[in-house]
């Protein structure tokens, strides 16, 4: 069955703190991964798209088939990079898509 | 331009109930989609079209939830005999379809079944 796992709650870290965030999936096809944040009082947003292998807000993420994980990282956490963050995985053509529960990542100053 | 919207933003109903949440997608975006967000969960997918008709609706949980996109615009979700269990946050996105498109949220309907 397809699944997303975010192991982590909750993720505290210092201001310029490196941060990753965990995701691993379980998909039978060729998996299709996302990253969404959704800051205090705002809609879910794309964060960003493994296909696009793009570095958005200073965020990574590498997609390992082997391991099936889709961590998201950052060298220097900002406190402005305090949000919800959720793991997604788009599978049947687009058609559909699997969340994780989610991390809530708490940058201190 | 205008996001999506979704509407009321906030409902409370009682045990067995019918209730209608409405999303208005962004202007020509022909994908919709509808989730359930239950607290301390991530959303889980309820329903996707493509223009007028329901692509896939394999999270659709039961019968007593419905959903319709007439004229490939504006949906409505339709809960028949709500149950407590039904409480959580609806949230709709919509794309311009086809792959790597990315999907935009609107603010969600809180539902709340007493």
């Amino acid at each position: 069955a397809q699944r997303v796992t975010q192991p982590e709650k909750l993720l505290s870290v210092f201001k310029g703190a490196p941060v990753e965030l965990k995701c691993n999936y379980s998909y039978s096809g060729s998996p299709e991964l996302f990253w969404y944040v959704q800051y205090s009082r705002q809609r879910l947003q794309l964060l960003l798209r493994h296909i696009s292998r793009e570095s958005i807000k200073g965020f990574t993420a590498d997609l390992n088939k082997g391991e099936t994980s889709f961590h998201l990282k950052k060298p220097f956490a900002q406190e402005e990079d305090s949000a919800m963050y959720y793991c997604a995985l788009a599978a049947r053509n687009f058609n559909k898509f699997y969340f994780g529960s989610g991390t809530k990542l708490n940058v201190k100053p | 331009g205008a996001g999506v919207s979704q509407t009321p933003s906030n409902k409370v109903t009682e045990k067995g109930k019918y209730v209608e949440l409405r999303c208005d997608p962004i202007s020509g975006h022909t994908a919709l989609y509808w989730y359930r967000q239950s607290l301390g969960q991530g959303p889980e997918f309820l329903i996707y079209f493509q223009g007028t008709g329901a692509a896939d609706d394999s999270g659709l949980p039961n019968d007593r939830f419905f959903a319709v996109r007439p004229e490939g615009s504006v949906s409505t979700l339709k809960i028949q005999r709500t149950e407590r269990g039904d409480s959580a946050v609806y949230l709709c996105a919509s794309s311009l379809g086809g792959t790597y498109n990315e999907q935009f949220f609107g603010p969600g309907t809180r539902l709340t079944v007493l």
